[in-house]
């Protein structure tokens, strides 16, 4: 049972359209993130969510939106897609609170190329 | 913003040799992580460090954080090649669910 899963693994499309990228977790976790993965392998935060509520916007553009119906799942949508959105994209969890140890469970990841 | 620098960016190191790889932080934080990543995969959690102070090893890595020095070594012991992969450190900040990543380590064990 896959603890932290994510569809699909692989998007290819067109400069302009719009596409989602969806996440799931059994784990149980209260906060969720994205993160972005570019060519050179750095790893940047992009939104987290705890309990269903936004708690990080790190600067990324308002074409990329975030929704969390439950605190299970993040799913992520973005508008007008351009070259540079061509990342590989990372959800993860994590338990928070003073009694866990707090480190991220990540899925494996989404390829996103925009031609 | 926290900012997470690692060193070296690339290793290349022979077999059975022993190398450390540096992960500097720049704001107060008691939590470190490592991760492992493999060519086109997910980041695996290796070790987690919840205290200045705090060592962990497991097989050929030992990790061990200095929050004082906001300071995090992974010490390779012996390297085989089954160890290349991409190492990154992670840093959780006071205010909670903020991981911040290193640039992560490139490390290539040749035979």
């Amino acid at each position: 049972d896959t603890a932290v899963s994510q569809t699909p693994k692989y998007l290819v499309t067109q400069m302009g359209n719009d596409k989602s990228i969806k996440c799931e977790q059994n784990l149980g976790h209260d906060t969720m993130y994205w993160y972005k993965q570019d060519s050179k392998k750095f790893l940047k935060i992009m939104f987290s969510y705890n309990n269903k509520e936004l708690i990080i916007n790190e600067t990324v553009p308002n074409r990329f939106s975030p929704k969390s119906p439950d605190k299970a799942h993040l799913n992520l949508h973005i508008n007008s897609l351009e070259l540079g959105d061509s990342a590989v994209y990372f959800c993860a969890s994590s338990q928070g609170g003073t009694t866990n140890t707090g480190e991220l469970f990540f899925g494996e990841g989404s390829r996103l190329t925009v031609l | 913003e926290l900012k997470v620098e690692q060193n070296p960016l690339f290793l290349s190191m022979q077999e059975g040799k022993n190398y450390t790889i540096y992960c500097n932080y720049s704001t107060t934080s008691d939590r470190l992580y490592w991760y492992r990543q493999d060519p086109g995969k997910s980041l695996e959690s290796l070790f987690v460090l919840l205290s200045n102070g705090a060592v962990k090893q497991e097989g050929r890595l030992m990790a061990s954080l200095d929050t004082k020095a906001r300071l995090s070594t992974l010490h390779i012991t012996a390297a085989v090649h089954d160890l290349s992969a991409t190492y990154f450190c992670a840093v959780d900040s006071l205010t909670g669910n903020q991981f911040y990543f290193g640039t992560g380590t490139s490390l290539t064990v040749i035979p």
